[in-house]
């Protein structure tokens, strides 16, 4: 059974740099073809996609928010790790992380976490 | 960058109507690269439609996609109450890497 649970802080000042994980359970990250990817939501706003990882560590961003995201992994504990920095107020949203399905000739997020709200405030 | 429009933004139905929702792209997308999902309020997207036309595992089969090119369709044959919700479609870029969602179509109860 495939999970993913995102954590982090729920409040994070502007200027400040954001640190999200995505602990998953029922695959591994150092098994070929696996990638997983966050994604965020401004509340009542469509999907926004900001990065992915791959089992070979390749690492992939969203062209408009790359000099801010770093992405990485620690195949060991099944983590991956977001971080985003110079947060802004225009930040806030819901996190998600998601394992992506890159096999069999298709490309798709397949299970996604239950997401975590970010509110950049002062 | 491909860009994705969908229409309309909102739709409202009564349950047991059928629901067309359509997804347009900027250029071309490989209609293996084109996804469904479906969310409802405080919860995570869930897929539903893979390579344009697959249901994922699970999906009603009221639910079905089609199309190719620039542009895409979902469409629900009856709406149950639980249907309604809000429909994204997604694509993925192979050069470079890149996934891109549509602003959503919210199908409402009339």
């Amino acid at each position: 059974q495939v999970t993913l649970r995102e954590s982090g802080p729920a409040l994070v000042k502007p200027t400040q740099t954001l640190t999200l994980t995505c602990t998953f359970s029922g695959f591994s990250l150092s098994t070929s073809g696996m990638c997983v990817s966050w994604i965020r939501q401004p509340p009542g706003k469509a999907l926004e996609w900001l990065a992915r990882i791959d089992w070979d560590d390749d690492k992939y961003y969203s062209t408009s928010l790359k000099t801010r995201l770093t992405i990485s992994k620690d195949t060991s504990k099944n983590q991956v790790v977001l971080t985003m920095t110079n947060m802004d107020p225009v930040d806030t949203a819901t996190y998600y992380c998601a394992r992506i399905h890159i096999w069999s000739g298709y490309t798709y997020f397949d299970y996604w976490g239950q997401g975590t709200l970010v509110t950049v405030s002062s | 960058e491909i860009v994705l429009t969908q229409s309309p933004g909102t739709l409202s139905l009564s349950p047991g109507e059928r629901a067309t929702l359509s997804c347009r792209a900027s250029q071309s997308v490989s209609s293996s690269y084109l996804a469904w999902y479906q969310q409802k309020p405080g919860q995570a997207p869930r897929l539903l439609i893979y390579g344009a036309s697959s249901r994922a595992t699970g999906i009603p089969d009221r639910f079905s996609g089609s199309g190719s090119g620039t542009d895409f369709t979902l469409t629900i044959s009856r709406l149950e109450p639980e249907d309604f919700a809000v429909y994204y479609c997604q694509q993925y870029g192979s050069s470079p890497p890149r996934f891109t969602f549509g602003p959503g179509t919210k199908v409402d109860i009339k």
